[in-house]
C-alpha cells in the first residue's frame, strides 16, 4: 500500500508570512498532484508535477517534485486571508487510472 | 460545461435502510471513482472504474456496490447503510495523465 504523509497537519500564521507544506512517500509516483478544498466543496486541483525536479509556479504558489518522484512541496509566499483552506497532495502510478493516494491534509489558516 | 455533478447534497439514513448516490461527469473522461473523506482519514478510494464496463475495489470497498451506467454515470449503492458509513462522498473523474476532477460532495448521515 502506498501511503502519502503531509506535513505540518495544522498550520496557522500570519498574513504575509510564507510557509511550506511538505509530502512524502517511500513509493515513486507517475505524477503527483495538488489540491485546494473549501469547507462544503470538493478538491479543487492546483497542480500536477510529472518529472522529477519540476518546478511549477502559479502566482504566490510553487510546487516541486522531488528528485526520485517520491515527495513534493508546496511554497507560499507572503500568504494572504484568501489562502485558507485544506491543502492535499496526491499521487499517481501509472497515469491514475486505478485512482490517487492522498495525503491527510494541511489546514491551513491566514490570519489577516 | 457542468463538470462532475452529484446527487442528493446532503442524505440521512437509519442504519439497515439502502440508497443510491449518483453521478455523472460531461467532459468524456474514461476514468471514474468514488471517494469517501472522513476527518483525520483524508480521502479514501471506494471503486473505480478506468473505463466504460469495468469497474474495480479500491482500498474500502466493503458495504458498497457501484455502477457503470455508461460513459458519463457512475453510480454508488449502499445496500444496507450501517453508521460506519457517515461520511463525505465525492465522485471524480480524470484523463489518463491522472488529473482528477471533484464533485461537490454528497454528506451521508447513518443513524
Amino acid at each position: 500500500t502506498q501511503l502519502l504523509e503531509q506535513s505540518p497537519q495544522f498550520l496557522s500564521i500570519q498574513e504575509g508570512e510564507n510557509l511550506t507544506v511538505y509530502c512524502n512517500s517511500s513509493s515513486v509516483f507517475s505524477s503527483l498532484q495538488w489540491y485546494r478544498q473549501e469547507p462544503g466543496e470538493g478538491p479543487v486541483l492546483l497542480v500536477t508535477v510529472v518529472t522529477g525536479g519540476e518546478v511549477k509556479k502559479l502566482k504566490r504558489l510553487t510546487f516541486q517534485f522531488g528528485d526520485a518522484r517520491k515527495d513534493s512541496s508546496l511554497h507560499i509566499t507572503a500568504a494572504q486571508p484568501g489562502d485558507t483552506g485544506l491543502y492535499l497532495c496526491a499521487g499517481a502510478s501509472g497515469g491514475g487510472a486505478d485512482g490517487l493516494t492522498f495525503g491527510k491534509g494541511t489546514h491551513l489558516i491566514i490570519q489577516p | 460545461n457542468a463538470g462532475v455533478t452529484q446527487t442528493p447534497k446532503f442524505q440521512v439514513l437509519k442504519t439497515g435502510q439502502s440508497m443510491t448516490l449518483q453521478c455523472a461527469q460531461d467532459m468524456n473522461h474514461n476514468s471514474m471513482y468514488w471517494y469517501r473523506q472522513d476527518p483525520g482519514m483524508g480521502l479514501r478510494l471506494i471503486y473505480y472504474s478506468a473505463s466504460e464496463g469495468t469497474t474495480d475495489k479500491g482500498e474500502v470497498p466493503n458495504g458498497y456496490n457501484v455502477s457503470r451506467l455508461n460513459k458519463r454515470e457512475f453510480s454508488l449503492r449502499l445496500e444496507s447503510a450501517a453508521p460506519s458509513q457517515t461520511s463525505v462522498y465525492f465522485c471524480a473523474s480524470s484523463e489518463w495523465e491522472g488529473r482528477v476532477f471533484f464533485g461537490p460532495g454528497t454528506r451521508l448521515t447513518v443513524l
